[in-house]
């Protein structure tokens, strides 16, 4: 298995919801990454796991809460957000010596 | 700061025709990577070029690497339609996370 696969692809809530995202893989990757990305912009890091532990928060909103529940599964739950958190979400995963990261097909998130 | 700026920012070129991405950035790094995206979907990973490498192949790509420049070029020969999409480079520092770059939306018509 060489894939990331993500759940939902698509996801609507309004700003009182709660929801959460997943990310599931199944390649030994003990490093796995949540990446927000915009339209017609890059992706922007915003949490790394490594080795199911948190390493890396840049400076994320608390309504953002990421859990590592074992080395193959990666959620984002979702709390109270704001309609400029619309946007694609992917979940990543890659080697922790470095190299290529492997990309889910992200959900795309609209807050209304 | 910003690491990997790409230009140009759009590329449209016919079927055929070679296509090719600049990107730079602008702290040492462990390596370079170029990613593709159809269509806002996930990105696929393409190549990975060390910074003791000049030069890697795969396929149709060429990716080159120049450490003193801190520059990058990735080349697409005999591109197709499937070829369109947005293409990021991504540096990574060490064990460090990858930053990505602007991107280039490229366009190749039939």
């Amino acid at each position: 298995d060489t894939e990331v696969t993500q759940t939902p692809k698509h996801l609507v809530m309004g700003m009182t919801n709660k929801k959460s995202l997943k990310c599931e893989q199944h390649m030994g990757h003990r490093a796995m990454y949540w990446y927000k990305q915009k339209a017609k912009k890059p992706p922007e890091l915003m949490f790394v796991y490594s080795y199911e532990k948190l390493s890396i928060n840049e400076s994320v909103p608390s309504r953002f809460s990421p859990e590592c529940p074992n080395s193959s599964l990666l959620n984002l739950h979702l709390h109270a957000l704001q309609p400029e958190d619309s946007a694609l979400y992917l979940c990543a995963s890659s080697q922790t010596s470095g190299g290529g990261y492997t990309f889910g097909s992200g959900t795309r998130l609209t807050v209304v | 700061s910003q690491q990997g700026e790409e230009d140009p920012q759009a590329l449209s070129i016919q079927e055929g025709e070679n296509a090719t991405m600049n990107c730079s950035y602008k702290t040492s790094i462990n390596n370079l990577q170029w990613y593709r995206q159809n269509s806002g979907r996930g990105l696929v990973h393409l190549i990975l070029i060390r910074s003791n490498e000049r030069e890697k192949h795969s396929g149709r790509l060429r990716v080159t690497l120049d450490t003193s420049k801190k520059s990058s070029s990735l080349l697409i020969t005999s591109s197709r339609a499937a070829d369109t999409a947005s293409y990021f480079c991504a540096s990574s520092a060490g064990y460090s996370t990858l930053t990505f770059g602007k991107g280039t939306m490229l366009l190749v018509s039939p």
